[in-house]
């Protein structure tokens, strides 16, 4: 069955700064990824996703990108942080479209100030 | 546009009561597919289930119930004989699908905080 690891699990940035969460997947091949946030008190909002390397879609406009250099890593990034970027981001994947339901790695917390 | 509702923010039941949680959803999809999951205190959301539109039969797992019932786009969850390890957030989630795949695209409802206290 499929892993997903984030790192780092917790972080605290300063307005402005720049920003690079990591996702890996372990026991799937060309799996679909996700990058999902979660604010305080709320539900979670798609961010990007990617069906394959190279290949991002984005949900949401916003100050935050995503790339997939490789198979199974999905780097979520930005040039500077914003306060309104502070959240929960989740990293999921599907082993393959059709495959049902998605996993979730253990999440990364990100606190701007 | 799709949407998932869920009207209840915070329960809280005494543990060994029965709690459902309600769940709306709106799509104009005919085939889409419906998930729970678990989000306890550590953060990691935890798959429950998947239904498919096409499938309306009510399931039971243990102390989990699900009463899908496409009349009214609804997807409720029951816990019978709750539990405090039963305390976590719970989403509903939607996904669009394209034949008979699941794109994998999430829609999520905003959450229903359950505490289930001894």
């Amino acid at each position: 069955s499929q892993t997903i690891h984030q790192w780092p699990a917790t972080l605290v940035q300063p307005v402005g700064s720049p920003l690079s969460l990591e996702c890996t997947v372990e026991g799937t091949s060309n799996p679909n990824l996700y990058w999902y946030r979660q604010a305080a008190g709320r539900g979670l909002q798609l961010l990007f996703y990617s069906v394959g390397i190279g290949q991002i879609s984005s949900e949401v406009p916003q100050n935050l990108s995503a790339s997939r250099p490789q198979d199974r890593q999905f780097i979520l990034s930005s040039k500077k942080l914003l306060l309104s970027d502070s959240g929960f981001y989740l990293c999921a994947c599907t082993g393959t479209v059709g495959a049902g339901e998605l996993f979730f790695g253990e999440g990364s917390r990100l606190t701007v100030l | 546009a799709q949407k998932v509702t869920q009207a209840q923010t915070e329960i809280s039941v005494v543990e060994k009561e029965d709690v459902t949680l309600d769940c709306v959803y709106e799509t104009r999809d005919t085939t889409y597919y419906l998930f729970w999951y678990k989000q306890p205190p550590s953060g990691e959301l935890v798959f429950l289930i998947r239904r498919n539109s096409f499938d309306e039969q009510n399931e039971i797992s243990g102390r989990y119930s699900w009463n899908f019932q496409k009349s009214t786009s609804s997807f409720n969850f029951t816990i019978t004989a709750s539990q405090v390890v039963d305390s976590a957030v719970y989403f509903c989630a939607l996904s669009e699908a394209r034949g008979s795949s699941n794109t994998g695209k999430l829609i999520f409802g905003q959450g229903t905080t359950l505490q289930v206290k001894p």
